[in-house]
C-alpha cells in the first residue's frame, strides 16, 4: 500500500522555524517527484514547492511566497521528505501536505496532513 | 486570489448531472492538461482525473472531464450523496512555472 505519512507540525510564533517530514513508504521513492502542497484554513489549495529525483537531476522548485524562505530536502536512503520552514509569517498558517508530483499539476497520492500555526 | 477560477458552489439532486467549470488563460489551461481534485469533508485531496480526461484507477466512470480552450469541465453524472465533497482544477503555468490551482468548488448533494 502506498502511505505518506506527515509529522512535525505545530503552533509556532511569526519569525519562528519548523521541519516537517514525509515518510513515504510502497513505492520507489528515489524515483519519485515529491511536492509539498498547502491548504490555509477554509482555503483552497496552493503549491509549495517541489524535488525531482535525483535520476531526473534532483532540481529543487519553490513557490513565490516561501522562495527563500523554505527549504525541501529529501532522504532516499530513509524514503523521507523534509520541509524547512523559517521566517514564519501568519500566512503561513495551514495544513501541509505531501504528495507524489506526478508534473503538470498532477499529484498522486496524497499524505493525510500536518497543521502548521503561525500566531503570537 | 486563485489563478484558475471556479464557481465557489454547485449543487445537484441525486441521480442528476452536474458540471463544474474551471476557467484559465493561455499560460496555464490552454497550453497544458487539467487535473481535478476531490476533498471530501475533513480528509486530503484525492486524484480524481488527469490530463484533462482520465481516470486513475478506481474512480468511477461517472467523472468525466473535458477542455476546450483556455476553460475545462468536471462532470459528475447519477450524483450521489458520497459526491458531497470539495472539487479543485489545477494545472502547470509557464508563466509562473509551477502548478496552479482553482478555489475549489463545493458540491452539494440535495
Amino acid at each position: 500500500e502506498v502511505l505518506l505519512v506527515e509529522s512535525g507540525g505545530g503552533l509556532v510564533k511569526p519569525g519562528g522555524s519548523l521541519r516537517l517530514s514525509c515518510a513515504a513508504s510502497g513505492f520507489s521513492f528515489s524515483y519519485a517527484w515529491m511536492s509539498w502542497v498547502r491548504q490555509a484554513p477554509g482555503k483552497g489549495l496552493e503549491w509549495v514547492g517541489r524535488v525531482k529525483s535525483k535520476t531526473d537531476g534532483g532540481t529543487i522548485d519553490y513557490a513565490a511566497p516561501v522562495k527563500g524562505r523554505f527549504t525541501i530536502s529529501r532522504d532516499d536512503s530513509r524514503n523521507t521528505l523534509s520541509l524547512q520552514m523559517n521566517s514564519l509569517k501568519t500566512e503561513d498558517t495551514a495544513v501541509y501536505y505531501c504528495t507524489q508530483d506526478l508534473n503538470y499539476g498532477a499529484f498522486d497520492p496524497w499524505g493525510q496532513g500536518t497543521l502548521v500555526t503561525v500566531s503570537s | 486570489q486563485s489563478v484558475l477560477t471556479q464557481p465557489p458552489s454547485a449543487s445537484g439532486t441525486p441521480g442528476q448531472r452536474v458540471t463544474i467549470s474551471c476557467s484559465g488563460s493561455s499560460s496555464n489551461i490552454e497550453s497544458n492538461s487539467v487535473n481535478w481534485y476531490q476533498q471530501l469533508p475533513g480528509t486530503a485531496p484525492k486524484l480524481l482525473i488527469y490530463s484533462n480526461n482520465q481516470r486513475p484507477s478506481g474512480v468511477p466512470d461517472r467523472f468525466s472531464g473535458s477542455k476546450s480552450g483556455t476553460s475545462a469541465s468536471l462532470a459528475i453524472s447519477g450524483l450521489q450523496s458520497e459526491d458531497e465533497a470539495e472539487y479543485f482544477c489545477a494545472a502547470w503555468d509557464d508563466s509562473l512555472n509551477g502548478p496552479v490551482f482553482g478555489g475549489g468548488t463545493k458540491l452539494t448533494v440535495l
